[in-house]
């Protein structure tokens, strides 16, 4: 089985711009998180989608967006981009969500790294 | 606001020895804690995940064990070998949500 796939690994971008990041979740998976990470904060969670809906979301600014299709493949878009955007964002995918999490962990993409310039 | 903390920020060992990796929580009411390991510029590989019921779980040389009324949990790895060389990320569910609260990770390296 294929695992997650993150596109594009590497980007960058200058300030102002915005960024479109994708993810395709192992076949069968229904559930997408995706997760910030930076040296100084660490990995924090942006928001996880469930068939097509958002689910959850982190504490993050109305700049961070996303969405899911029904094949389950997602979506994150960053606008108006700042230097402090620059992170790896990671996605995961596990096949329920949270009901599976308790048996079943999340697996996650290689990640795509942005840079802001 | 929930935390999760890990300490050391960075460990060094020398080969073949057993060691500890410490996280504390400060949310009792998780739904479950899992280990992760990351190797640099890549993903997240899930080691161990406890669920809120169990006390510990085991993988062929690692152990996880939790204590949620002391808001800790450890991550034993018995024999390093260099391949164990990694940054170890502790994660809790919120049990109140469905958000997970990762540590900001303890980078170990193991000498051969």
């Amino acid at each position: 089985k294929a695992g997650v796939t993150q596109t594009p690994r590497y980007l960058i971008k200058t300030r102002g711009q915005q960024v479109t990041l994708s993810c395709s979740p192992i076949s069968g998976h229904r559930s997408v998180s995706w997760y910030q990470q930076t040296p100084g904060q660490g990995l924090q969670f942006l928001f996880e989608y469930f068939s097509e809906t958002q689910r959850n979301k982190g504490n993050f600014p109305g700049r961070f967006s996303g969405r899911q299709f029904s094949n389950s493949r997602s979506e994150m878009n960053v606008s108006t981009l700042e230097l402090g955007d620059s992170a790896l964002y990671l996605c995961a995918s596990s096949p329920f969500g949270r009901v599976d999490r308790g048996r079943e962990t999340q697996y996650f993409g290689p990640g795509t790294r942005l840079l802001v310039l | 606001k929930q935390e999760v903390t890990q300490i050391p920020a960075a460990l060094s060992v020398p080969e073949g020895e057993n060691l500890v990796l410490n996280c504390s929580f400060t949310d009792s009411a998780i739904y479950n804690l899992q280990w992760f390991r990351q190797d640099p510029g890549k993903g997240l590989t899930s080691l161990l995940l406890i669920q809120s019921s169990q006390r510990e779980q085991t993988s062929g040389r690692l152990n996880a064990s939790l204590d949620k009324s002391s808001g800790r949990s450890t991550l034993y790895i018995a024999a390093s070998q260099p391949g164990d060389s990694a940054t170890y990320l502790c994660a809790e569910e919120e049990n109140r949500d469905d958000k997970i609260i990762f540590g900001k990770g303890t980078r170990l390296h193991i000498l051969p």
